[in-house]
């Protein structure tokens, strides 16, 4: 089965600074996608944001952006001058390989935010 | 804003019971997806759905469960005889784009089903 390892199960990060939650991944694909997801308390699932591996440019979307290191193989997720609101489970999900639909979650991190 | 909708929000059933989950996913997506979360643990893939038909489904996804697009709005997941272990949250996704490309699934606000 394809391992996603999100190796920190709990952060902790005073407000207006900076965190990284990292995200290690296996495939065999050379062309895939990956995508992080946000779980708050009431339980939905937001999208957050999306990499390509064939993208020239880690992505960004407004406070989130991705280290990207294809090589090897890790995508982690810098969330910039944290929230009160940022406080919840974050997942990590590349999609299938194979050129599969499904998403393949990690564990996730469980970050929160101190005032 | 479009979004994914999902009834009931809660279903509480007797373990043997068949439950009939329901989502109506975003109108102008064409891929449709169910998952399921467990307390406490990660979000596993259950099955998708293209063209009115299972695209893709994973091992957990036996006999016991079926989808449907009943017309063209709805999607649902029926599982035929409950058993304790099919508690979860059951999370419907949409996304307008399928696999290899960046086409976010929109999730839904998830049906937690409990199975006594």
């Amino acid at each position: 089965a394809q391992k996603i390892t999100q190796t920190q199960p709990g952060m902790f990060v005073q407000e207006k600074e900076a965190v990284t939650l990292d995200c290690t991944y296996d495939t065999s694909d050379q062309s895939y996608g990956l995508f992080w997801y946000k779980q708050p308390s009431s339980g939905e699932m937001i999208f957050l944001i999306y990499q390509g591996s064939y993208d020239e440019q880690n992505a960004t979307e407004g406070r989130y952006s991705l280290n990207f290191q294809k090589a090897r193989k890790s995508a982690n997720l810098v969330i910039s001058a944290s929230q009160l609101g940022d406080s919840a489970m974050y997942f990590c999900a590349p999609r299938g390989q194979g050129g599969s639909e499904k998403l393949v979650f990690g564990k996730g991190t469980k970050l929160t935010v101190n005032p | 804003e479009p979004e994914v909708t999902q009834t009931p929000s809660h279903q509480v059933t007797q373990m043997g019971q068949e439950v009939i989950l329901r989502c109506v996913p975003i109108s102008n997506h064409l891929y449709f997806y169910w998952y399921r979360q467990i307390l406490g643990q990660k979000v596993e893939f259950l099955v998708s759905f293209y063209n009115n038909e299972i695209s893709e489904k994973s091992e957990i996804f036996d006999d016991q469960f079926s989808v449907e697009r009943p017309d063209g709005s709805n999607f649902t997941l029926k599982i035929r005889s409950t058993k304790l272990e099919d508690s979860a949250m059951y999370f419907c996704a949409s996304s307008e784009m399928g696999g290899g490309s960046s086409g976010e699934q929109f999730f839904g606000p998830g049906t937690r089903l409990t199975v006594l």
